[in-house]
């Protein structure tokens, strides 16, 4: 069972514009919300985080609304850049509970930027 | 500082074989996982460890799949024997279980491929 839900799969940006993903997820004892961004050939590394506590995180051009009640978080990019390509991938975790921060990810959205 | 180091970066091997693919956490860290990544299924676990004990190996997909952490500063993953369905790219990633917030930290992975 999928714990966090991923859209879209695939995206497809002019430069300039803003992109969108968006996750969902069940499980209400999640506590700390994180993106990461992945290079072809490379890690996937982390991008920017959120706790459940804010409705919004903004860090340069990204930026994380979570909306608690929906049960819902997304990743906007701002002036999307062609260097912004790469495959974004949602997760969370509960760091209040026993599961060490393992991290349950959503299944990724491969975002290319067109210049 | 180094990262998380994985080793081989890349592997053939023919079916039947045994593969042994290796990772260093970052100096400090007390868990570490193990991560598989195909088009069809994404990013799935399949086992971590916390100071050096496996917690959660329940994503590990067969029997002819082991891992070890001997000490803290190194980890294998084994398959045994292999076949062309465990051709993947394999990611090891770190953290440090101990506060809010801790990141996991990814290894640029190693790009398996049984024939």
């Amino acid at each position: 069972q999928q714990q966090v839900k991923q859209s879209p799969q695939s995206l497809i940006v002019q430069k300039g514009g803003i992109s969108i993903i968006n996750c969902a997820y069940e499980n209400t004892a999640f506590d700390y919300f994180p993106w990461y961004q992945q290079f072809p050939g490379k890690g996937p590394a982390l991008l920017i985080a959120i706790r459940p506590d804010v409705s919004e995180k903004k860090e340069g051009r990204f930026t994380i609304s979570f909306n608690k009640s929906a049960k819902q978080f997304s990743l906007h990019i701002m002036d999307s850049q062609p260097g912004d390509s790469a495959t974004y991938f949602c997760a969370a975790t509960e760091f209040a509970g026993s599961t060490l921060g393992r991290l349950y990810f959503g299944r990724g959205t491969q975002l290319t930027v067109w210049p | 500082d180094a990262g998380v180091i994985q080793s081989p970066r890349h592997e053939v091997t023919e079916m039947g074989q045994e593969v042994t693919l290796r990772c260093k956490p970052i100096s400090g860290h007390n868990s570490l996982f193990w991560y598989r990544q195909t088009m069809m299924r994404g990013l799935e676990l399949l086992i971590y460890f916390n100071n050096n004990v496996p917690i959660d190996d329940s994503g590990m997909p067969e029997d002819r799949f082991s891992a070890k952490m001997p000490n803290a500063s190194f980890s294998t993953l084994k398959i045994q024997p292999s076949e062309p369905r465990d051709s993947a790219v394999y990611f090891c990633a770190s953290s440090l279980a101990r506060g809010y917030g801790q990141p996991q930290h990814f290894g640029d992975g190693t790009r398996l491929s049984i024939l």
